[in-house]
């Protein structure tokens, strides 16, 4: 079965940091990889989607995901934090190749601090 | 656009009481789904529907009913509420088209509390 693992339940940095959420994932076969964010009292909405075109994915707001086979992980990414950005982020594993049912990671929590 | 629309927000119940959480999406996708949100457990599916008259179990069926008998609407049914259950829940849907495999929208999500 599909899972995927969310290292650091929260994770802090200072605006104008780096930002480095971690995901791995476990499957043999490379399955669709998805980050979602979820912004205070709202639902989640999509950040970016790994489908096997490219290893390095990008998404909105700046954010980007490299897909490392090797390593089984699709790690979260951004250059410079905002205020913004504080959120809870969960990373998805796709149940298989042609299918909506996506299994959730149990989120990291981000705090940026001015 | 309204997107996907749940109602209610907000909402009480005691132990043993019946309730629908409604879920309605204006985009005519044939995936919907409802997850359970809890703290430190990420999000739970719990049923979901391919298409009008196709639903199907999740991780964490028991307690729940669903039915589809339109592609708008996908309505939740607790039967018989219990503190397990206060929990909030997004309702999400999906184009399922070439291309859009897992691009998920969700609601803004009700939040229940059973005494």
């Amino acid at each position: 079965a599909q899972s995927v693992t969310q290292l650091g339940s929260h994770v802090s940095v200072s605006e104008g940091a780096l930002v480095l959420l971690r995901c791995n994932y476990s499957s043999s076969v490379p399955p669709y990889l998805f980050w979602y964010v979820q912004y205070p009292n709202q639902g989640l909405q999509l950040l970016l989607k790994y489908t096997s075109a490219a290893t390095l994915v990008k998404g909105i707001n700046g954010f980007e995901a490299e897909f490392k086979k090797s390593e089984t992980s699709f790690h979260l990414t951004k250059p410079s934090a905002h205020m913004s950005d504080a959120a809870e982020y969960f990373c998805a594993v796709s149940e298989g190749q042609n299918t909506d049912k996506l299994i959730f990671g149990t989120g990291t929590r981000l705090q940026v601090f001015p | 656009n309204a997107g996907v629309t749940q109602t209610p927000k907000f909402q009480v119940l005691k132990t043993g009481q019946s309730m629908t959480l409604q879920c309605a999406q204006d985009m005519n996708h044939e995936y919907m789904s409802w997850y359970r949100q809890d703290p430190g457990m990420g999000l739970r599916l719990i049923h979901y529907s391919v298409g009008a008259g196709i639903t199907d179990q999740g991780e964490v069926p028991n307690g729940y009913n669903v039915s589809r008998s339109t592609t708008e609407d996908f309505p939740l049914r607790l039967l018989s509420a219990a503190p397990s259950q206060t929990s909030v829940y997004f309702c999400a849907s999906s184009y399922s088209g070439r291309g859009h495999t897992g691009e998920l929208f969700f609601g803004e999500g009700s939040r229940l509390t059973v005494l």
